[in-house]
């Protein structure tokens, strides 16, 4: 079955010590994207592909980066991860709609970071 | 800030019953999507109603817009136990970017009570 996988489903960290998420789809969408989602609120993207054009959101931190080396896999690096960066980490991919349409959404379960 | 805010936060019903959710925005938008989240589980996508339209059916769930008043419900009926996660509306403003991409209300927690 076509789908997202975000490896791994959990990872504990020490405070200040680089992390890499990873998730990987095969869905062959265009478009992935990576959300900060802390406990009972809102997913928050972080940033998105569209292809190897990385749009970066304005409040996202500068610890924050991300690398997608080809259409299947993507990367999420946290350089120096403090204690407020735990939280759960969600991967998404969605074929760019034409005509400005909004296409929905295809989730993997998460990686929930927990820093020591 | 948010684009979607939700209402009730929290729902506790029996099973059998209706859940009726509420989703209100700020600006134009092109569509408007429901998505489910179990509990340590990533979201996944229920149903998208386009903004041209005013309800749309999906087995159980049932969803309405209303663009002039900006706000949008989703209706699960007789409710099962399996419904119990969080429930979030996600809005695409007219004028976001080349990828569209959501913003995210900040979610009903249902349960469902056997």
């Amino acid at each position: 079955d076509a789908m997202v996988i975000q490896n791994p489903r959990y990872q504990v960290t020490q405070f200040g010590k680089p992390v890499t998420l990873s998730c990987s789809q095969t869905l062959n969408h265009n478009v992935m994207y990576w959300y900060q989602q802390k406990s009972s609120q809102a997913p928050k993207l972080l940033f998105h592909y569209y292809d190897k054009d990385f749009n970066n959101e304005a409040d996202t931190p500068d610890n924050f980066q991300s690398r997608r080396p080809n259409t299947s896999f993507c990367f999420l690096d946290i350089r120096s991860p403090g204690l407020g960066d735990a939280a759960m980490y969600l991967c998404a991919t969605s074929m760019r709609g034409g005509r400005g349409f909004v296409q929905p959404q295809h989730f993997g379960d998460g990686t929930r970071l927990s820093i020591l | 800030s948010q684009q979607g805010e939700e209402d009730p936060q929290a729902l506790s019903i029996q099973e059998g019953e209706n859940a009726t959710m509420n989703c209100s925005y700020k600006t134009s938008i092109n569509n408007l999507q429901w998505y489910r989240q179990n509990s340590g589980r990533g979201l996944v996508h229920l149903i998208l109603i386009r903004s041209n339209e005013r309800e749309k059916h999906s087995g159980r769930l049932r969803v309405t817009l209303d663009t002039s008043k900006k706000s949008s419900s989703l209706l699960i009926t007789a409710s099962r136990a399996a419904d119990t996660a969080s429930y979030f509306c996600a809005t695409a403003p007219l004028s976001s970017g080349s990828a569209r991409q959501l913003t995210f209300g900040s979610g009903t927690q249902l349960t469902v009570l056997p």
